[in-house]
C-alpha cells in the first residue's frame, strides 16, 4: 500500500545540469500535481493532470516539463537548472476534482548550486 | 483565475482554547471543493476537512470546523481544545471543475503548553 512514490528523496544540482524527479501512485486515481514549496510562499502549483493524456500549466510553470507517461506515473523535468528551482517538490493524486482527498508523495529537496 | 489567500502568516494558541484560521479565495464558479490540509514537521500533507461548495452545512471533524461563507468566499476552520500534536503549517486549498488544486500560502499555527 505504497500510495504516491516520489524519487529522490534528495538531491543537488549543479546550474545548468538537467533531472527529472519521478512520481508515481498505485491508487488508480485520475489526477496528478506537482508542487513546488518555498518559506513564505505556500506550495505552489507547477503542473498538474487531470486525467490521462492531458497535462496543463499551473502557477509556476517555466523553466519545467512534465510528462503523464500512463495513469501511474507523472514525471517532472528540469531541462537546465537554475538556483531559483531550489525548492521541496511534491507530487500529489487524486481520483477526480474534489470528491476525494488528495495524496501527497514524500517530497523531494532539490538544491541547486 | 482561482486564487487562494490566507492572511494569517503565523498564530499562536494556549493549550485547550480555541483557535480560527482564515481563509478567503476567488473564483467564478458555484460548484467547487474547498479543503483545510496540516503540514507537521515531517512535511507529510495531512487532509484535515474537506467542504463541497452547494452543501450549506459548515462541515465537522472532532475538533475541527468549518464556517463556510459561499457569498462571502470565506472558508475558516476552528479548532476547538487545542492540542500539542495540532502545532504545524495548515494550508487551506480549492478544487474547481478543471481538476487544478490550488493552495493558500499556509498558516503556521504554534500551540503553547
Amino acid at each position: 500500500n505504497a500510495g504516491v512514490t516520489q524519487t529522490p528523496k534528495f538531491q543537488v544540482l549543479k546550474t545548468g545540469q538537467s533531472m527529472t524527479l519521478q512520481c508515481a501512485q498505485d491508487m488508480n486515481h485520475n489526477s496528478m500535481y506537482w508542487y513546488r514549496q518555498d518559506p513564505g510562499m505556500g506550495l505552489r502549483l507547477i503542473y498538474y493532470s487531470a486525467s490521462e493524456g492531458t497535462t496543463d500549466k499551473g502557477e509556476v510553470p517555466n523553466g519545467y516539463n512534465v510528462s503523464r507517461l500512463n495513469k501511474r506515473e507523472f514525471s517532472l523535468r528540469l531541462e537546465s537548472a537554475a538556483p531559483s528551482q531550489t525548492s521541496v517538490y511534491f507530487c500529489a493524486s487524486s481520483s477526480g476534482w474534489g470528491d476525494t482527498e488528495a495524496f501527497f508523495g514524500q517530497g523531494t529537496r532539490l538544491t541547486v548550486v | 483565475a482561482q486564487t487562494v489567500t490566507q492572511s494569517q502568516p503565523e498564530m499562536s494558541v494556549q493549550e485547550a482554547e480555541t483557535v480560527t484560521l482564515s481563509c478567503t479565495y476567488d473564483t467564478s464558479e458555484s460548484d467547487y471543493y474547498l479543503f483545510w490540509y496540516k503540514q507537521p514537521p515531517s512535511r507529510q500533507m495531512i487532509l484535515v476537512i474537506r467542504q463541497e461548495a452547494y452543501k450549506q452545512q459548515n462541515a465537522t471533524e472532532n475538533r475541527f470546523s468549518v464556517n463556510f461563507q459561499k457569498a462571502a468566499k470565506s472558508f475558516s476552520l476552528k479548532i476547538s481544545d487545542s492540542q500539542l500534536g495540532d502545532a504545524a503549517m495548515y494550508f487551506c486549498a480549492y478544487c474547481g471543475s478543471n481538476y487544478k488544486l490550488t493552495f493558500g500560502k499556509g498558516t503556521l499555527l504554534t500551540v503553547n503548553p
